[in-house]
């Protein structure tokens, strides 16, 4: 069970949109759209910010969306602020019963 | 509304096992079908899944921690528990107890700090 394959860093100015790839196999992110993102200021816990692929837990701004492809999931922050800059794990179900986290990428603005 | 909070030892010697807790406050551990998981994040690093625990005690362990692994329910405390047994510098990392529903972990704990060191 290898952890999903996040960049590094990803920057953007303010007002731009990125977008944040989590790449797995069909063992993983290819079969299940249980997949979930989570941004982290350093020293937090994480906050969870999409379920089930695309969802939106309610508080979390509609900047945030999103998508999979294949067996790489998608997480696209639009109209980029500087409260923003976090790092960004992706997660996803992984068959029985276990799940698998992404490497991690962090976001400046 | 619910919270979680992470308590143990912050420091543990190499071979030994180690141990924590994680109490739930606001709200019962086996009420609305929700998991209770440990996770962890070595420093610098990404998160790691350990394991998740059901409140009737059905539990799951990441495949690479399992033999070394356990996690249990005191519904009467509600509390979660972990052991990680033949600790080695490796296992030093922040843990985080959270509460988890079709793989999306909505309420996490403040975590804790192990150092596995002599």
């Amino acid at each position: 069970q290898s952890a999903l394959t996040q960049p590094a860093s990803v920057s953007g100015s303010p007002g731009q949109s990125i977008t944040i790839s989590c790449t797995g196999t069909r063992s993983d992110v290819g079969s299940y759209n249980l997949i979930s993102w989570y941004q982290q200021h350093p020293g937090k816990a994480p906050k969870l910010m999409i379920y089930e692929g695309s969802k939106r837990p309610s508080g979390v701004s509609n900047r945030f969306s999103g998508s999979k492809s294949g067996n790489t999931a998608s997480l696209t922050i639009s109209g980029l602020q500087a409260e923003d800059e976090a790092d960004y794990h992706c997660c996803s179900y992984a068959g029985s019963n276990t799940l698998v986290f992404g490497t991690g990428t962090k976001v400046t603005v | 509304q619910v919270q979680l909070q992470e308590s143990g030892p912050g420091l543990v010697k190499p071979s030994q096992t180690l141990s924590l807790t994680c109490t739930v406050s606001g709200g019962s551990l086996s009420g609305g079908g929700y998991y209770w998981s440990w996770i962890r994040q070595h420093p610098g690093k990404g998160l790691e899944w350990v394991a998740y625990i059901y409140y009737n005690g059905n539990t799951h362990y990441n495949p690479s921690l399992k033999s070394r692994v356990t996690i249990s329910v005191d519904t009467s405390k509600n509390q979660i528990s972990l052991q990680l047994s033949s600790v080695t510098a490796a296992d030093t990392a922040v843990y985080y107890c959270a509460r988890e529903l079709q793989i999306a972990f909505d309420i996490w704990g403040q975590g804790t700090m192990v150092t596995v060191s002599s």
